[in-house]
């Protein structure tokens, strides 16, 4: 167990919806990485929230959208959802600074998009 | 050219046996070098991280780190079929993303 946690677990939408993914980091950690990962390859990198802004952005278009919150807990949103968006997404929550800043990731969420 | 690339297996390898997972990557200003476990249907797990040319060993792993030829590698001994998964490796430059390979699946086999 990571302490880091996320919701919903699974979710199932339809094409042109939206969608909330929240995520609660560690404790102690002050920064929050969203990755999607497609089945069968590695997480890919979708951008990353410190002190409630964003820091660093992978290629994903701007209706993948997101916000920290003070408590350093965070939500990825995504728009006009499209089926290549079924994905299980993750979230990592790290203490911004050192060589490591290692990342510890939650269960993730699992999005059907039909 | 990936930026980080695995052998996407699969590596069967038999119990008690030497596991052996490479990675190379492409930027040489990548700092740091993480090895994460996955098992189907989890999410990554973090094993050891690295960031220094050598060797770090953490009980039945060892890391290796050569940065003159862009390549990290990890070693389990001993494995056990507990150690059957997918292992990302995953590397950091100067952004603070992740960069990850696409995985090494890996069977242990009793």
């Amino acid at each position: 167990e990571t302490g880091v946690t996320q919701s919903p677990t699974h979710l199932i939408k339809t094409r042109g919806q939206q969608v909330t993914l929240r995520c609660s980091s560690q404790s102690g950690h002050n920064t929050v990485s969203w990755y999607q990962q497609a089945l069968g390859q590695g997480p890919q990198f979708i951008f990353q929230y410190y002190r409630e802004e964003e820091n660093g952005r992978g290629n994903f278009p701007p209706r993948f959208s997101g916000l920290q919150f003070p408590n350093y807990s965070s939500e990825l949103n995504v728009n006009a959802l499209e089926l290549d968006d079924s994905a299980l997404y993750l979230c990592a929550s790290s203490m911004r600074g050192g060589l490591t800043d290692t990342q510890y990731f939650g269960p993730g969420t699992r999005l059907t998009v039909l | 050219q990936k930026e980080v690339e695995q052998n996407s297996g699969p590596l069967s390898v038999p119990e008690g046996a030497i596991a052996s997972l490479n990675c190379t990557y492409s930027d040489r200003g990548s700092q740091s070098f993480f090895w994460y476990r996955q098992y189907s249907g989890k999410s990554p797990e973090l094993i050891m991280f690295i960031y220094s040319n050598g060797d770090k060993e953490d009980g039945r792993f060892t890391a290796q780190l050569n940065k003159a030829s862009q390549y990290v590698s990890l070693l389990i001994r001993d494995s056990q079929p507990s150690d059957s998964a997918t292992y990302l490796c995953a590397v950091r430059g100067g952004a603070q993303k992740l960069v990850f390979g696409q995985g090494t699946r890996l069977t242990i086999n009793p």
